[in-house]
């Protein structure tokens, strides 16, 4: 499984727009690009899913080059609420096993 | 809603004792499940796979003996800890990735054990 690079953490003020990006050097050709986001005591819950160039759903934007090296999560107009950890990882297509690393840790400010 | 459900929530017990956490797929059925351990303030370490019908898959360093895991039917799946000891409290958190979307895990709310 390809290993991902992530900043440790991240600060922010609420209404900006947030990027954070993940590095994964020697992703698969059959691999996805996946964020979670986690609170304190809970289980993570799905973001966002890419393959390639561009995906956008309803609260977040994924860019992921042509290389598919790298990949950049854009949160918009972020609030208190996303404050959280946010992880990067790379599925592969069939297996399901997901390996977390560090993840960034993102604080919104008021 | 939740999509994969974990219970209990949170297990205060005695040292010796064994705990039981369930897993369970709501409205879909899956033949595989994941189990995750978290420290404070680190990261998800995998712990195991857990597969219906057939023996659980270990993570290297994962005792088999002491986190015993069954799968018994396509949408409950079930992680004992024997003899827990304090050293194995921590936030245990189960996924299971939805039919016809293996690559996109669904993860349970955890459990908090804590082993006094």
């Amino acid at each position: 499984l390809a290993k991902t690079t992530q900043p440790i953490s991240m600060d922010s003020y609420e209404g900006q727009e947030v990027n954070i990006t993940c590095s994964h050097n020697n992703i698969a050709t059959n691999d996805y690009i996946t964020w979670y986001q986690q609170f304190p005591s809970q289980g993570p819950r799905f973001i966002i899913q890419g393959y390639k160039t561009k995906v956008t759903n309803e609260v977040a934007s994924l860019f992921i080059p042509a290389d598919r090296k790298s990949s950049t999560l854009s949160l918009p107009r972020v609030s208190l609420s996303d404050t959280a950890v946010y992880y990067c990882l790379v599925t592969e297509g069939n297996t399901g096993k997901l390996i977390f690393g560090q993840g960034t840790t993102l604080q919104v400010k008021p | 809603g939740a999509v994969v459900s974990q219970h209990p929530s949170r297990v205060i017990c005695k040292s010796g004792t064994s705990v039981k956490i369930e897993c369970r797929s709501l409205d879909f059925q899956a033949t595989t499940m994941f189990w995750y351990r978290q420290f404070p303030k680190q990261s998800l370490m995998l712990m195991a796979t857990s597969n219906e019908g057939s023996k659980a898959t270990y993570e290297q360093g994962v005792e088999k003996d002491k986190f015993l895991i069954n799968h018994a039917s396509l949408t409950l799946s079930t992680l004992t800890v024997t003899s827990a000891h304090p050293e194995d409290s921590s936030f245990y958190i189960c996924s299971a990735p939805r039919t016809g979307r293996e690559n996109i895990q669904y993860f349970g709310a955890g459990t908090r054990l804590s082993v006094l």
